[in-house]
């Protein structure tokens, strides 16, 4: 079974609609980040979470809001989508950082394929 | 903000050839990873590295911190190489917190039978 799953797969939405992606990871770990990847673009940081209680804008938090339900569960919120907001979304984890900042792998969900019409 | 930039972004070569992707930043890093992305979507990591070479396989990925630049190599590529390869790096200055990454655009390789 895959470690992190991103929930639906592929979403076909409207503009105006509100909209969640969910994500689930079974590896344990207490970090967890939404990026969004647009043709042409590196993937850019919305939010992230370091716990259940702490909550962190990311490089393009506008539009976007998030809900961290437990360790194993970071969902993603388009209140009100719009056509630019059409991308291909990644949840990633990662555990904590050694205090010498060494070596953390972001593991990453399969993707969400977004659009917005 | 570091900056990082990927070349070539484009990369068609034969079956097997030997590839160079490299990966240049702009301000100093704690870590520097090059994913690959499956022409499906998902993104795995091939290599997390600070100092430097790493070799899995037919991967080889080497950085050097003073000029700032790392390489990925594929000795004897095959067609199943063909995907996007992703370079990132973690510093101070990425957004997400001590561990965030700032994400280059990708090299997209294809490689031909």
């Amino acid at each position: 079974d895959a470690d992190v799953t991103q929930t639906p797969r592929n979403r076909i939405t409207k503009t105006g609609k509100r909209i969640m992606l969910e994500c689930s990871q079974t590896k344990g770990h207490d970090r967890m980040y939404w990026y969004r990847q647009d043709p042409g673009l590196g993937l850019r940081l919305i939010y992230y979470s370091f716990d259940v209680k702490d909550i962190n804008k990311g490089e393009i938090s506008d539009g976007y809001s998030v809900s961290r339900q437990a360790q194993a569960k970071f969902s993603l919120s388009l209140e009100s989508a719009i056509p630019n907001q059409t991308a291909l979304y990644f949840c990633a984890t990662s555990d904590v950082v050694s205090p010498l900042g060494q070596n953390h792998e972001q593991f990453f969900g399969p993707g969400t394929r977004l659009t917005v019409l | 903000k570091n900056e990082v930039e990927q070349s070539p972004q484009n990369l068609t070569a034969q079956e097997g050839e030997f590839i160079t992707i490299n990966c240049s930043y702009s301000v100093g890093i704690s870590a520097l990873h090059w994913l690959q992305q499956h022409p499906g979507g998902g993104i795995v990591s091939l290599f997390m590295l600070s100092s430097g070479k790493k070799k899995h396989g037919r991967l080889i990925a080497t950085i050097n911190i003073q000029e700032k630049h790392s390489s990925l190599h594929i000795t004897a590529s095959h067609p199943r190489d063909s995907a996007v390869y992703i370079c990132a790096v973690r510093s101070p200055f990425s957004g997400g917190g001590a561990d965030g990454l700032t994400f280059g655009k990708g090299t997209h390789l294809i490689i031909q039978p």
